[in-house]
């Protein structure tokens, strides 16, 4: 079946430094992926980063970027320079545009360290 | 904007109890689902509806009921409870099934099995 892979589930990085989180994704079913990264900030709801429904673009947001890179079956989220407002739990999730529901990743939770 | 509220934030129950959870959105959107979070599992789905009256299974559906009855609420029964299923239930909502849209989530409710 169609599904997500996140393979670090806790990442630390230095404030000012660059960040990337892994995530591939497998679709078997019919159809085109949609790919999506939520966050869930400490004390808050999950909620949506960005997203990308046709291959080869760029979602960004917050200085967040993520490209769907369809050879690779990637949606990697990177940023050039975390602050420690980021700190929280990403995870990455895919639909196809035949009609599935959402599936995510297991997560990855970020610490953003002075 | 609208907003996504899920009753109780934590439901404590015994084994073997039926327990119930209940979710209301005002952004009057189509489609709604239940998502199971576990740690180190990521976001399992376990019902969905896309109309009033309507419900469809999801990944996780066994042990489990849901109801729909109205479009701005959808409720999730657990319909006995079990230790190895403590777990956070995430209600979310969007547009239309699936697709592209954007998933709108309630802060979660926490079911704790004594």
């Amino acid at each position: 079946g169609d599904s997500v892979t996140q393979t670090e589930g806790q990442v630390t990085v230095s404030e000012s430094k660059s960040l990337i989180i892994n995530c591939t994704y497998s679709a078997t079913s019919i159809g085109y992926p949609n790919l999506f990264w939520y966050v869930r900030y400490p004390g808050e709801g999950l909620q949506l980063l960005l997203k990308v429904i046709t291959a080869g673009q760029k979602g960004s947001s917050r200085g967040f970027e993520a490209t769907y890179n369809k050879e690779a079956t990637s949606f990697h989220l990177q940023k050039a320079s975390v602050q420690e407002s980021d700190s929280a739990v990403y995870y990455c999730a895919l639909s196809l545009n035949s009609g599935t529901y959402q599936r995510f990743g297991t997560g990855t939770k970020l610490q953003v360290v002075p | 904007g609208g907003i996504i509220t899920q009753t109780p934030k934590f439901l404590i129950g015994q084994e073997g109890q039926k327990l119930t959870l209940k979710c209301q959105q005002n952004f009057n959107h189509d489609t709604m689902y239940w998502y199971r979070q576990d740690s180190g599992k990521g976001l399992r789905l376990i019902y969905y509806s896309i109309t009033e009256n309507d419900l469809q299974k999801g990944d996780l559906s066994e042990g489990y009921d849901a109801s729909r009855e109205k479009k701005s609420s959808f409720s999730l029964t657990v319909t006995s409870a079990q230790k190895n299923e403590m777990a956070v239930f995430l209600c979310a909502s969007s547009t239309r099934t699936h697709s592209g849209n954007t998933l709108y989530f309630g802060e979660g409710s926490r079911l704790i099995v004594v």
